[in-house]
């Protein structure tokens, strides 16, 4: 079946260095993609959206990315710091845009060394 | 604005007792939700409700039933507690629950354990 994942169940960065943090689709008809951000013992967090006429968009030190070519989304992180250190999830959704069909994936660790 | 309002932040249940997981947005938004959150299994839909008086089922349902009686709050319930109901429950909203500019606010979620 059809399913949002993403490549990596971990990822380690060097605090001040860039995260790319990487999301494959496999839904050709989502058009509209989120990126959520969750800290341990708290809910989701909204970073940064996208549609599917666009490529990329940014944000406060994020950019998202998005390859429709190859279905893949990507978040980038500048200068990682500490407080980065979450879980990330992708998400989308069908062009209906109801969030009663909003998929997401299973998340992905990021951890910032000193 | 607090946001979205859950209670209680921890449960424990024996298994067949009912209870109710509160939910609550003070930003008028019009779409509610519950999810469950499993290990490897990700963010689950139970159901959802697109204004006061309606409400749909999502994708887990079954042993969950909830109410829509105003627009600030989303009540969950468990009507017969199970140990397979043992997961963290998270509520979201959002301005509208269609359309594409309309993210989900969650809610710090309720630890919940079925003994």
């Amino acid at each position: 079946g059809e399913s949002v994942g993403l490549h990596l169940p971990t990822l380690s960065v060097q605090e001040g260095d860039n995260s790319i943090i990487n999301c494959a689709y496999s839904n050709s008809a989502s058009d509209y993609f989120i990126w959520y951000k969750q800290e341990s013992g708290k809910g989701p967090q909204f970073i940064i959206d996208i549609r599917s006429n666009m490529d990329k968009r940014q944000g406060q030190r994020v950019t998202v990315l998005l390859n429709k070519t190859v279905k893949h989304l990507s978040l980038q992180i500048a200068a990682t710091q500490p407080g980065d250190s979450a879980v990330y999830f992708c998400a989308e959704t069908l062009p209906s845009g109801a969030n009663s069909k909003l998929t997401f994936g299973k998340g992905i660790t990021l951890s910032v060394r000193p | 604005n607090a946001g979205v309002t859950q209670t209680p932040k921890f449960q424990v249940l024996k298994t067949g007792q009912s209870m109710t997981l509160q939910c609550a947005q003070d930003m008028n938004h019009e779409y509610m939700s519950w999810y469950r959150q499993d290990p490897g299994m990700g963010l689950r839909l139970i159901h959802y409700s697109v204004g006061a008086g309606i409400t749909d089922q999502g994708e887990v349902p079954n042993g969950y039933n909830v109410s829509r009686s105003t627009t600030e709050d989303f009540p969950l319930r468990l009507l017969s507690a199970a140990p397979s109901q043992t997961s963290v429950y998270f509520c979201a909203s959002s301005y509208s629950g269609q359309g594409n500019n309309s993210p989900l606010h969650f809610g710090n979620g309720t630890r919940l354990t079925v003994t």
